[in-house]
């Protein structure tokens, strides 16, 4: 398997446009989760699906931020509009519940940067 | 709520040697995990050891392990004949097993730099 697979690697925009990150979680896995991680406030998780069902999105810092697994292959995390704060490294995970010693597999990370 | 806390954001340590790595937790769960990751600069998170909180033995993988005292709620990672790749951030995290799915929480990370 490839791994969990983020799109894109890099993306710098500026202040007001649309950001969209996409991930791909491996195969097979039931729960896809979306993190935040920046220096002040490390890794920070913003929201979890199970099954292509949002479970807990109050992680998610404002009304700007959005997320979508419209399948069990693929979910989008979308900011409108951004701003610079949202400046950060962003993650997403999958895992499988087998039993209770599954664990988060992350992704690369999208860093992104907004001017 | 559950926290985390690494109260070392950034350490070294001279090749060869040994450094441990601090964390400790609140919680008033009985049954939980523990873990930690690590980050090169390639920034993908690498799981590095796990702790269930219900055995007594403390985890270990090759030249990482952990002294965990669930009383103290401490769960220090000990990375034995540092090598230069272990430059990384180090990450230790939390882990609440619900029925609607796994709560991770994460503590702010340790910089280690290993010095040639």
């Amino acid at each position: 398997d490839a791994g969990v697979i983020q799109s894109p690697r890099h993306e710098v925009t500026e202040m007001g446009q649309e950001v969209t990150l996409r991930c791909k979680p491996i195969s097979g896995h039931d729960y896809l989760f979306w993190y935040r991680q920046t220096m002040m406030r490390g890794l920070e998780l913003l929201i979890y699906f199970n099954n292509n069902v949002p479970i807990d999105d109050s992680g998610m810092p404002e009304d700007r931020f959005s997320a979508k697994m419209p399948n069990a292959s693929f979910s989008t995390l979308k900011i409108q509009p951004s701003e610079p704060r949202d400046s950060a490294v962003y993650f997403c995970a999958s895992s499988f519940r087998r039993g209770r010693l599954d664990t988060q597999y992350f992704g690369p990370g999208t860093r992104l940067t907004v001017l | 709520a559950q926290t985390v806390t690494q109260s070392q954001p950034e350490m070294s340590v001279q090749e060869a040697e040994t450094v441990t790595l601090s964390c400790t937790y609140d919680t008033s769960e009985n049954n939980y995990y523990l873990f930690w990751y690590k980050q090169p600069p390639s920034r993908q998170m690498i799981l590095v050891i796990r702790q269930e909180a219900y055995k007594q033995q403390n985890a270990t993988e090759n030249r990482f392990s952990v002294n965990f005292q669930k009383a103290a709620k401490s769960f220090s990672l000990k990375i034995s004949d540092s090598q230069l790749g272990d430059t990384a951030m180090y990450f230790c995290a939390f882990m609440k097993p619900e029925n609607t799915g796994n709560q991770f929480y994460f503590g702010t990370g340790t910089s280690l730099t290993v010095i040639p």
